[in-house]
This record gives structure tokens, sequence and C-alpha cells, in this order.
């Protein structure tokens, strides 16, 4: 099956500093999502984005599909921006189905 | 509108007992999905259901087993409960590509 590979698996940031998460797959996908998953548990939705660049507020993320990466930029970062930060993927012969990667565990201090 | 809804938000149970884990689409949401997400780790697919039927299944054994109503809604059980059953449940719905998830149901098995 596809694998997916995050990068860094830890990052510690202050408050107000930028960061770039990265997410590499090594087939081609139909569906990338990127999530935070808050303390909580709850995996709240970022980005849908299979290609292309797409900005939210202070997030931004980019698909280079062709050569099978997925970056996810966090700038002025907030405490609150802490949690885990996962990619998750689909291809064409698995439809419905989301393949995560190991996530990237953000902390941001004050 | 209301997101995806998961009952209940906590479980324990023992070892070959067995459990059902609840969860009720978004509106307009046609399909759900289950993931296992142990501690420390990413979700793992579980399986898939649209109009009442298994579309697509993840490397689970049979003791997991689902069911999805006329009303999309959807049932995850799992027979004879062991102790690496213990995880967060996640459930997402979605109607195209996008999987939106639900808070999730934490089981502990003793």
């Amino acid at each position: 099956g596809i694998q997916v590979e995050q990068s860094p698996p830890d990052l510690i940031l202050q408050e107000g500093a930028n960061s770039t998460l990265r997410c590499n797959f090594s087939d081609s996908v139909n569906n990338l999502q990127w999530f935070h998953q808050n303390p909580w548990g709850q995996l709240i939705n970022l980005f849908y984005i299979p290609s292309g660049t797409k900005q939210n507020g202070r997030l931004s993320a980019t698909t280079v599909a062709t050569e099978r990466y997925s970056l996810l930029y966090i700038s002025s970062s907030q405490t609150t921006d802490s949690g885990v930060y996962f990619c998750a993927v689909q291809t064409g012969t698995s439809y419905g189905k989301l393949t995560f990667g190991q996530g990237t565990i953000l902390t941001v201090h004050p | 509108d209301a997101g995806v809804t998961q009952s209940p938000t906590h479980l324990i149970k023992t070892r070959g007992q067995q459990v059902t884990l609840r969860c009720s689409p978004k509106s307009g949401h046609d399909t759900v999905s289950w993931y296992q997400q142990a501690l420390g780790q990413g979700p793992q697919f579980i399986f898939q259901y649209y109009e009442e039927e298994e579309r697509q299944r993840g490397n689970f054994p049979d003791r997991f087993s689902g069911h999805q109503f006329p009303n999309y809604s959807s049932e995850l059980n799992v027979n004879a409960l062991l102790l690496g059953d213990s995880a967060l449940y996640l459930c997402a719905s979605s109607s195209l590509e996008t999987q939106y998830f639900g808070p999730g149901t934490r089981l502990l098995v003793l």
C-alpha cells in the first residue's frame, strides 16, 4: 500500500514564529487532506488539497502531485496551534480509504 | 448544521466482551468510514459504508464488523475484545472526497 511520511516528527516554536510541515507519499493520489488533532482527539479539517495551493488565514498548503509531496505552512504561530498535524492521502484504487502519516507534534510556547 | 456525532464518548470493557459504537454523519453525507487510532499513532482505516453496504475494508480481522442504516447512521461492532483494541475510534462522513471526523469514542479494554 501507499506510504506516507511526515516531517519533522516534533516541532517546538515560540509564539509568532513560522513553520513548515512536510508530507511525502509513495504513489499517485487523488485525495490529500491536512488535519489538526486537538488535545481532546478531535480531527479538524484544514485543507483538501490533492494538488495546487490554498490559503486560509495564517495557514496555507501546497501539494506538488508530480513530485509526491505536500507542505503545510503556519505563519505567526499561536499557542492554540499546538497539537498534532496529520497528512492523509487516498489513491485511485482505494476509494474512500484515507492513509495517514504518523503526524507532526507541534508545541507553541507563549 | 450538526457535524459528525459519535456515542458514547468513553467506554470501559473487559477482555472477551463485545462493544457497539455509534455514528451519525453530517447532514447531507451518505458515506461513513471508521478508523482506529492507537496512542501516538495516526488513524488506521477499518472500513467504509455506502448505501448500507461495506464498500472498502482495511486490514482488520472479522471481529470488527459494521452496519449502515437507511438514515446513513452507522454502527461499529467489535467482538471478543482484546487488550490491543484499546484505542480512539473515529467516525468520518463524506459525500464527495472530503472526509469530516467526529469527536471519537475512547475505548479502554481491561
